[in-house]
This record gives structure tokens, C-alpha cells and sequence, in this order.
């Protein structure tokens, strides 16, 4: 019963490091969601799949790659990290537009 | 202007009290979310609403289209409705995956 499951939960990178935040959910959703949280802010939609196969930007994407491996899995990839990514990111998915989105547990990065 | 407007900020309230939160928003939208987020972080989903009013346990929600309001209500709150509650909404207008959240609304409820 694992629903969303994002990894790693914390990270430290150094400006100009790269690395890919995982995500998986196991409730056969078609769409898949990356968010980022920072404080005195709403949530904001850096990239989405609608389906397998499929990746959008959403308000932020700068500074950002996904792949939507298969229907299971959609990855964040920081190519050079900047202390402007630093932030709280969050996953989520759902089976389709204008159903309830489920979320991951988050992974607070910090960028130095 | 935020497309999603949440009052208060921030709330302290006593154990027992009635709660309401309120969420205004200034797009025609599709349906609205309700989501409490704890200190720990994770994100919960607790209600999806495009009309009326919806109830669980001692939390109801409620919206209404016209005015483009929604409010969260809590009755008899305990110190484990401590959390941020935050109001969604998806855009008829927006692109498909985007929900507009508003800033939230840190509730502290104390024994």
C-alpha cells in the first residue's frame, strides 16, 4: 500500500552537482506530477505526464529535465544545481484531470 | 493578485473549537482540493469538491461556485489537526496538469 514513494527524502548538493530525484507510485495513474515548495509560496507545477510517453512544463521548468520511464516511475533531473533550486519537491499522480491527486512524502533539497 | 487567496495565514486554536478556513479564488474552475500538510511534510489529500458540500468524520467542506468561496470546517478540533491546510483549484482555463494552489493556512490546535 506504498501509494507515491519519492527518493531520497533529504540531499545536500554542491552549486553546480547534478542528480535525479526518483519517483514511483504503484496505483496505475496515468498522470504523474513534479511540484516544488518553497516558503510564503503555494505549491508551483515544474513538470507533469499525462500519460506514458507524454511530459509537459508546467509554471517553472527552467533548470529542470523529466522522463517518464514507464507508467510507474516520472524523474527530476537537476543537471547543475543552483542555491535557487533549493526548495522542497513533491510528487504526486492521479488517474486522469479533475480526479483526486495523490502526493509523495517530499525531498527537501538544499543546494550550497 | 493570487489566483487563490487562503484566510487566516495562521491559526491558533483551543482544544474543542470550531474551525473554519477559507479559500477564495478568482478563476472559473473545474473542481477544488482541500489538502493537509503535517510537520513531517507528506501531503494528504482530503476532499475534492466541484459543488455543495462534502463531509468526513469532523472535517466538512463546502463551496460555492457563485462567489467563488470555499471553506474548510473542522468541529471539535484536537492538538492532531495541527497541520497546514491548503486549498487547490484546477483552472478550466489552465493546461492540463496544473492545479493553482493557495499559500496555506497553518493551523496549531493546543491541549
Amino acid at each position: 500500500n506504498a501509494g507515491v514513494t519519492q527518493t531520497p527524502k533529504f540531499q545536500v548538493l554542491k552549486t553546480g552537482q547534478s542528480m535525479t530525484l526518483q519517483c514511483a507510485q504503484d496505483m496505475n495513474h496515468n498522470s504523474m506530477y513534479w511540484y516544488r515548495q518553497d516558503p510564503g509560496m503555494g505549491l508551483r507545477l515544474i513538470y507533469y505526464s499525462a500519460s506514458e510517453g507524454t511530459t509537459d512544463k508546467g509554471e517553472v521548468p527552467n533548470g529542470y529535465n523529466v522522463s517518464r520511464l514507464n507508467k510507474r516511475e516520472f524523474s527530476l533531473r537537476l543537471e547543475s544545481a543552483a542555491p535557487s533550486q533549493t526548495s522542497v519537491y513533491f510528487c504526486a499522480s492521479s488517474a486522469g484531470q479533475g480526479v483526486e491527486a495523490f502526493f509523495g512524502q517530499g525531498t527537501r533539497l538544499t543546494v550550497v | 493578485k493570487n489566483e487563490v487567496e487562503q484566510s487566516p495565514q495562521n491559526l491558533t486554536a483551543q482544544e474543542g473549537e470550531f474551525i473554519t478556513i477559507n479559500c477564495s479564488y478568482s478563476v472559473g474552475i473545474s473542481a477544488l482540493h482541500w489538502l493537509q500538510q503535517h510537520p513531517g511534510g507528506g501531503i494528504v489529500s482530503l476532499f475534492m469538491l466541484s459543488s455543495g458540500k462534502k463531509k468526513h468524520g469532523r472535517l466538512i467542506a463546502t463551496i460555492n461556485i457563485q462567489e467563488k468561496h470555499s471553506s474548510l470546517h473542522i468541529t471539535a478540533s484536537h492538538p492532531r489537526d495541527s497541520a497546514v491546510y491548503i486549498c487547490a483549484v484546477r483552472s478550466v482555463a489552465g493546461s492540463q496538469g496544473n492545479l493553482i494552489f493557495g499559500k496555506g493556512t497553518k493551523l496549531s490546535v493546543k491541549p
